[in-house]
């Protein structure tokens, strides 16, 4: 079974800019949680979609956006870029919200540097 | 809030040391808990895991026993070996909610 799919793997944007991220998840995921990882903070967590609906965000200002399709496919957002926005950002998915469903797997990754 | 505190920075072992990277958690649940590895380039890998407690999550030589009463998490290895060299993330998970995660130790062994 295919793992977690990100694109694109690298990007570099200017200050200012938007960028919109993809993820697959594995077939048959439902939850799709997002991840910014950075040097100095480590891993943080964004915001988590289940069945469409956004069920939880991390405290991380408006311009982090995201949504997710009816296939469970997810984008996240980032609008007006700033140089701190230079992360990892990951995505990983989960079966579903049940305990036995919980564990989730991560895809490998945007690199994005903001100039 | 919920908290996990781990060793912090780089272990540098020696190969056929033994290994212990320490993982404590702080939270009034109950929660899952679980090492991640990642490796350069790539994502965090789930490394195990242990629901409950008592629990002892097992993969490639490594354990971590999940610890109530300590409240504790700790990853060990008998033997390691140069392939072990990753970072290694504790993190927690309470019910539906996010996981959180550990600063991440630095496991570097040496030839």
């Amino acid at each position: 079974k295919a793992g977690v799919t990100q694109t694109p793997r690298y990007l570099i944007k200017t200050r200012g800019q938007q960028v919109t991220l993809s993820c697959s998840p594995i077939s048959g995921h439902r939850s799709v949680s997002w991840y910014q990882q950075t040097p100095g903070q480590g891993l943080q967590f964004l915001f988590e979609y289940f069945s469409e609906t956004q069920r939880n965000k991390g405290n991380f200002p408006g311009r982090f956006s995201g949504r997710q399709f009816s296939n469970s496919r997810s984008e996240m957002n980032v609008s007006t870029l700033e140089l701190g926005d230079s992360a990892l950002y990951l995505c990983a998915s989960s079966l579903g919200l049940l305990r036995s469903q919980e564990t989730q797997y991560f895809g490998p990754g945007t690199r994005l540097l903001v100039l | 809030g919920d908290s996990v505190v781990q060793t912090e920075g780089q272990v540098l072992p020696s190969e056929g040391d033994s290994l212990i990277v320490n993982c404590s958690y702080e939270t009034t649940q109950y929660p899952s808990l679980f090492w991640y590895v990642q490796y350069p380039g790539e994502g965090p890998q789930l490394h195990l895991k242990a629901m409950k407690a008592n629990d002892k999550g097992r993969n490639k030589g490594f354990e971590a026993m999940y610890r109530k009463e300590t409240t504790s998490f700790h990853l060990e290895k008998d033997s390691v070996q140069e392939s072990d060299s990753a970072v290694y993330f504790c993190a927690l998970k309470i019910g539906d909610y996010k996981l959180s995660f550990g600063a991440g130790t630095t496991v570097t062994v040496r030839a």
